[in-house]
C-alpha cells in the first residue's frame, strides 16, 4: 500500500562524511521532489525532477546533489554534511500531467543527524 | 516572489470548537493554493486545494477554505474540531509544477 517510500528513516552520519537518502515510488509519477525542512520551519524544496529533467533551487547549495536512475527511484548525495544540515528531508511525487495544481504525494520522511 | 504566510504557530482548541487558521499569500501568476495536514507519525497528505472555479473548496474530514482574491487569502475551516484533527497543517501555494510551503500551524484538540 506504500506509495512513496524513504529509507532511512532515520540516519546518523558524521560531519563531512557523504550521505546518500534514498526515495522510491509506486506511483509511476513523472514529477519527484526533494526537501528540506528544520525544526519548526517551512519544507523547503531543494530541487526537482520530471523525468530526467534535473531542476534545481537557485539557492540549493552545491553540497546537495541528486540522482534519478529511473522513474521509480530518486536519491540525495550530501557530500560532506555540516551541523547546519541536519534536518527532515522529505521526497514527494507528482503526476506531472498537469503541471499546475498538482497533488504532490509525500513519503514519511527521513531525519538526518550530524555528529 | 512567491511566498505563503501563516500566523498562528500554535493553536489550541477544546474539542467541538470552531476553527479557522490563516494562510496569506502573494503571487502575481496562476494562483494555486493548498493545505496540507500532518497527523502525528504520518507523512504530509493533501487535505484541500483551489485550482479555480468556486472558491469555497470543500476537502476531507469537514474541512473546507475559502479563496478571497481581494485579501490574498486562503484560511482553514472546520466548524466542529475533533481530537483526532490534531496535527500540523501547511498551507502552501504553487506555480509550474512547484509549491512554497507555509511555516505550518500546530493544532492540538483537547478532549
Amino acid at each position: 500500500d506504500a506509495m512513496v517510500i524513504q529509507n532511512p528513516r532515520y540516519q546518523v552520519t558524521q560531519f563531512g562524511k557523504p550521505v546518500t537518502l534514498s526515495c522510491s515510488q509506486t506511483l509511476n509519477h513523472n514529477v519527484m521532489y526533494w526537501y528540506q525542512q528544520k525544526s519548526s520551519q517551512a519544507p523547503k524544496l531543494l530541487f526537482h525532477y520530471y523525468d530526467k529533467d534535473f531542476n534545481n533551487e537557485a539557492d540549493t547549495p552545491d553540497n546537495f546533489q541528486s540522482r534519478r536512475p529511473n522513474t521509480s527511484f530518486c536519491f540525495l548525495d550530501i557530500r560532506s554534511p555540516g551541523l547546519g544540515d541536519a534536518a527532515m528531508y522529505l521526497c514527494a511525487t507528482s503526476r506531472g500531467s498537469q503541471g499546475f495544481g498538482e497533488t504532490q504525494y509525500f513519503g514519511p520522511g527521513t531525519r538526518l543527524l550530524v555528529l | 516572489a512567491q511566498s505563503v504566510s501563516q500566523h498562528n504557530h500554535h493553536v489550541i482548541l477544546s474539542e467541538a470548537a470552531s476553527l479557522e487558521l490563516g494562510c496569506n499569500y502573494s503571487y502575481g501568476g496562476t494562483v494555486n493554493l493548498f493545505w496540507y495536514v500532518q497527523y502525528p507519525g504520518q507523512h504530509l497528505q493533501l487535505l484541500l486545494k483551489y485550482f479555480s472555479g468556486d472558491p469555497l473548496v470543500k476537502g476531507i474530514k469537514g474541512f473546507e477554505a475559502e479563496f478571497i482574491k481581494s485579501k490574498f487569502s486562503f484560511n482553514l475551516r472546520k466548524p466542529s474540531v475533533q481530537w483526532s484533527d490534531t496535527a500540523e497543517y501547511f498551507c502552501a501555494g504553487g506555480g509550474y509544477q512547484k509549491v512554497t510551503f507555509g511555516t505550518g500551524t500546530k493544532l492540538q484538540v483537547i478532549p
